[in-house]
């Protein structure tokens, strides 16, 4: 139980276009979830927070107008990297969790390689 | 500013030692403590959680313990195997909510 998926897994775009990723979480409600960036050899950084209906949390240096998300069901969560270039290019992993279900744990999906032109 | 590193960055063993990867934290007013492994150009997997009250956890081969008033976690492998090979990190909630604070990982390879 508790599985996340994320598609697309990878994509490859143009510099100045729009991407959309998405992240479900398959057999739960997630009542939070929450976007991570990695860039090679680093760590996983949080980008922001996001609860079913209300708008994301961004955490400090994070473009909200960039990096667009929206959780508009229990079951699903989007980050759309907008106008992305070449420094965009990284893993992006979501994770979901629900504090009923199990307070202390996220689970992460796969993730997503974008890579951008 | 909870910070979280990891040593060593890499580590490459033969197949069978036990072997032992380290974490330390700067804000010991931590509630819990994880282990992930992550393989490359993968997602991450749960290994191990460790509450603030525990000192250590087990899962087959793993063990990890936790002193949060010296900031540090270990995690400790036994009887390594090729399988083993991935990245192991480590994380703790940051900033009094849901949110984790992850370490660089450190990059393990087991030799056959």
């Amino acid at each position: 139980g508790a599985v996340v998926s994320q598609h697309p897994s990878w994509v490859i775009c143009k510099s100045g276009t729009s991407v959309k990723i998405e992240c479900r979480s398959l057999d739960f409600q997630a009542t939070t979830m929450f976007w991570y960036r990695q860039f090679p050899k680093q760590s996983l950084m949080l980008m922001a927070t996001s609860n079913e209906g209300s708008k994301a949390t961004y955490e400090q240096g994070v473009e909200k107008d960039k990096f667009l998300i929206n959780h508009a069901s229990l079951t699903l969560s989007t980050l759309t990297v907008t106008s992305a270039h070449p420094e965009d290019s990284s893993f992006y992993i979501c994770s979901a969790s629900r504090r009923e279900l199990s307070p202390d744990t996220q689970y992460f999906g796969p993730g997503t390689r974008l890579t951008v032109l | 500013k909870q910070e979280v590193t990891q040593i060593p960055a890499a580590l490459s063993v033969p197949e069978g030692e036990n072997l032992v990867l380290n974490c330390s934290f700067t804000d010991s007013a931590i509630y819990n403590l994880q282990w992930f492994r992550q393989d490359p150009g993968k997602g991450l997997t749960s290994l191990l959680l460790i509450q603030s009250s525990q000192r250590e956890q087990t899962s087959g081969r793993l063990n990890a313990s936790l002193d949060k008033s010296s900031g540090r976690s270990t995690l400790y492998i036994a009887a390594s195997q090729p399988g083993d090979s991935a990245t192991y990190l480590c994380a703790v909630p940051g900033g009094g909510s849901e949110k984790l604070v992850f370490g660089k990982g450190t990059k393990l390879t087991v030799n056959p």
